[in-house]
């Protein structure tokens, strides 16, 4: 496709069950973001892949938290045991950044809302 | 750590005015420096960006933005807005060689007819 694509766009689950949320980037951009929005704030950092590893994991809140892109494409978002905090909406980016310069032009999806019951 | 601040929550304007939102970043290195839009019910995309040169660099839809070293600020500016710059504007920087953008808590515009 022409954009970043992320499914699913809501999803609503109650409290301590598994989600994962899928972000298909940008064919051949090698960078992959996962960002995370709650209402009245900005984007908050998650994780950050080059190819297939995560050259950033800081931004995960707890060990809950968990993202792979096994082949340096499509990437999975799982978390674990939710809770009603956790409840956001989560964002993708893409980006041709190869981990040299950096020129910040990421390519956002439209988010997955997650809700938290 | 890297952190941005941006002062206004919520700025409501008629159209015609002219805009400035404020950014402050904090990281003792090399930057650069991005403000990205989202408009209602869109995703997220890249209004302008700076990454070394002259400061005032200049943007799609005729905003603007200064960077000012010295003040570590990278302020958003348009001469006059119109309705359709209704939007939530957020203010972002990476810092050195690192990857991931560190974003501001966003500032909601809101241009009157």
């Amino acid at each position: 496709g022409a954009g970043v694509s992320q499914t699913p766009s809501n999803k609503v689950t109650e409290k301590g069950k598994y989600v994962e949320l899928r972000c298909d980037p940008i064919s051949g951009h090698t960078a992959l973001y996962w960002y995370r929005q709650s209402l009245g704030q900005g984007p908050e950092f998650l994780i950050y892949f080059q190819g297939t590893g995560a050259a950033d994991d800081s931004g995960l809140p707890n060990d809950r938290f968990f993202a792979v892109r096994p082949e340096g494409s499509v990437s999975t978002l799982k978390i674990q045991r939710t809770e009603r905090g956790d409840s956001a909406v989560y964002l993708c980016a893409s980006s041709p950044f190869t981990g040299i310069v950096n020129t910040g032009e990421l390519f956002f999806g439209e988010g997955s809302r997650l809700t938290v019951l | 750590a890297q952190s941005v601040s941006q002062h206004n929550h919520h700025v409501i304007l008629s159209e015609a005015a002219s805009l400035e939102l404020g950014c402050n970043y904090s990281y003792g290195g090399t930057v650069n420096l991005f403000w990205y839009v989202q408009y209602p019910g869109q995703h997220l995309q890249l209004l302008l960006k700076y990454f070394s040169g002259d400061p005032l660099v200049k943007g799609i839809k005729g905003f603007e933005a200064e960077f000012i070293k010295s003040k570590f600020s990278f302020n958003l500016r348009k001469p006059s807005v119109q309705w359709s710059d209704t939007a939530e504007y957020f203010c972002a920087v990476v810092g050195g060689s690192q990857g991931n953008l560190i974003f501001g808590k966003g500032t909601k515009l809101s241009v009157k007819p």
